[in-house]
């Protein structure tokens, strides 16, 4: 399995851009066997997919969050991004990035956004 | 959207009892499901996917089973360390849903 790393800025104001990261090894952000994404779980609460990424570029977002949400990859730096615009306190969460290959994912340990003025 | 219902919320049982979650969803997917346990303070981590294959180096007492829109997670013998919280996810339409969670403690 695909090891994956999240990356992000911890805290944040309200109408800030959170930009997040997720460092995947050089190999498998190439292949065409994986898909990326991002879920997120708020604190003490469920488990919330935000968005999914394939190697043709095709997207697909939560539709909650669509107009705010982009997915993107950087093969050259070997890692996907997550852009969360005007952020509010109900995007405080744990957010994980994860790779998927067929039915099997692989999650990263996950990192802590709070958003707080 | 799928839904995916689960039940129970909260599950008490002692060690050595066999223990059965059930997630049913709003539409038939196939087996394209997923079962994670989910410890506080750590990243899920997958138990079964399509429905009934066991991931690599999960205890053989944790099966699943189930397909179309009804799926069941079974524990056969309970362990202290399966105290935690579960989790269903389908994977076969966007979006991707989860269940709400089955809390799993022990007596």
């Amino acid at each position: 399995q695909v090891q994956v790393q999240e990356s992000g800025p911890g805290l944040m104001k309200p109408s800030e851009t959170l930009s997040l990261t997720c460092l995947v090894s050089a190999d498998a952000i190439n292949s065409n066997r994986y898909n990326w994404g991002w879920i997120r779980q708020p604190p003490g609460k469920g488990l919330e997919w935000i968005a999914s990424l394939y190697h043709t570029g095709d997207t697909y977002y939560n539709a909650s969050l669509k107009s705010r949400v982009t997915i993107s990859v950087d093969a050259s730096k070997s890692q996907f991004s997550l852009t969360l615009m005007s952020v509010t306190a109900a995007d405080t969460a744990v957010y994980y990035c994860t790779s998927r290959l067929g039915q099997v994912s692989t999650w990263g340990r996950g990192t802590l956004v709070t958003v707080s003025s | 959207d799928v839904q995916l219902t689960q039940s129970p919320s909260f599950l008490s049982a002692s060690v050595g009892d066999r223990v059965t979650v059930t997630c049913r969803a709003s539409q038939g997917i196939n087996t394209y499901l997923a079962w994670y346990q989910q410890k506080p303070g750590k990243a899920p981590k997958l138990l079964i996917y399509s429905a009934s294959t066991l991931q690599s180096g999960v205890p053989s007492r944790f099966s699943g089973s189930g397909s179309g829109t009804e799926f069941t997670l079974t524990i056969s013998s309970l362990q202290p360390e399966d105290s935690a919280t579960y989790y269903c996810q389908q994977l076969n339409y966007y979006p991707l849903t989860f269940g709400q969670g089955t809390r799993l403690d022990i007596k």
